[in-house]
């Protein structure tokens, strides 16, 4: 069972342009959430987050949005650049007792194309 | 660099092998993360220290898995007996308690089991 689901797994957008990533979850516990990009062959790198009392934050080209009726939030990329290809993992984070927890999608494949 | 470091990037071994990997978290973190990572999956939790204590351990995680962090600075994860399903991306990733939700990914290591 995904909690949290990204349900493009690519996404291809020409260099300038926004690139908007998706993600869904499922579980009303989860009250932080955070994007983070990967390249191949490298751990994944943090990005921006949000606390689940915002609807919106931003840094420089990134934004996130969560929209918690919907149980959806998205990144957007302005102007996207051709270094910006890379795959994109939204992660959703609870407190479990002793350990604040991670829940990852499976992540978009984004292709920005000069 | 201050960031998380791992050792080594990449193993190739022989199936019925010991493996294992170091991880050397961000400084003033007190808590580390264990994970996996396969193609087209968002990581997989393995384990989880706070300061030297082990306190959570993903029911995913064999026998032949162990994870120390003796004096709670750098960890190492061992594999015992390599399968070649045990092939992936092993991932170490740090936070601080007091800080935000964020955690910090070292570039992995790359294990191929023959």
């Amino acid at each position: 069972d995904q909690q949290v689901k990204q349900n493009s797994p690519s996404l291809s957008v020409q260099e300038g342009r926004i690139s908007i990533l998706n993600c869904d979850y499922t579980n009303s516990m989860f009250d932080y959430f955070l994007w983070y990009k990967k390249y191949p062959a490298e751990g994944p790198t943090f990005l921006i987050s949000i606390s689940s009392i915002k609807d919106k934050n931003e840094d420089g080209r990134f934004t996130v949005f969560l929209n918690k009726s919907a149980k959806h939030l998205s990144l957007h990329i302005v102007p996207s650049q051709p270094g910006d290809s890379a795959v994109y993992f939204c992660a959703a984070s609870f407190n479990a007792g002793n350990n604040r927890k991670l829940i990852w999608g499976l992540g978009t494949s984004l292709a920005v194309n000069p | 660099d201050t960031g998380v470091s791992q050792d080594p990037r990449h193993k190739i071994t022989k199936r019925g092998q010991n493996v294992t990997f170091r991880c050397d978290p961000i400084s003033e973190h007190n808590r580390l993360y264990w994970y996996r990572q396969t193609l087209g999956q968002g990581p997989e939790f393995l384990t989880y220290f706070q300061n030297e204590a082990q306190l959570e351990k993903s029911r995913l995680l064999s026998d032949r898995f162990s994870a120390e962090r003796p004096k709670g600075s750098f960890s190492t994860l061992e594999i015992q007996r390599t399968e070649q399903g045990d092939s992936a991306m092993y991932l170490c990733a740090s936070s601080f308690q007091r800080g935000g939700y964020e955690q910090f990914f070292g570039p992995g290591t790359r294990l191929t089991v023959l």
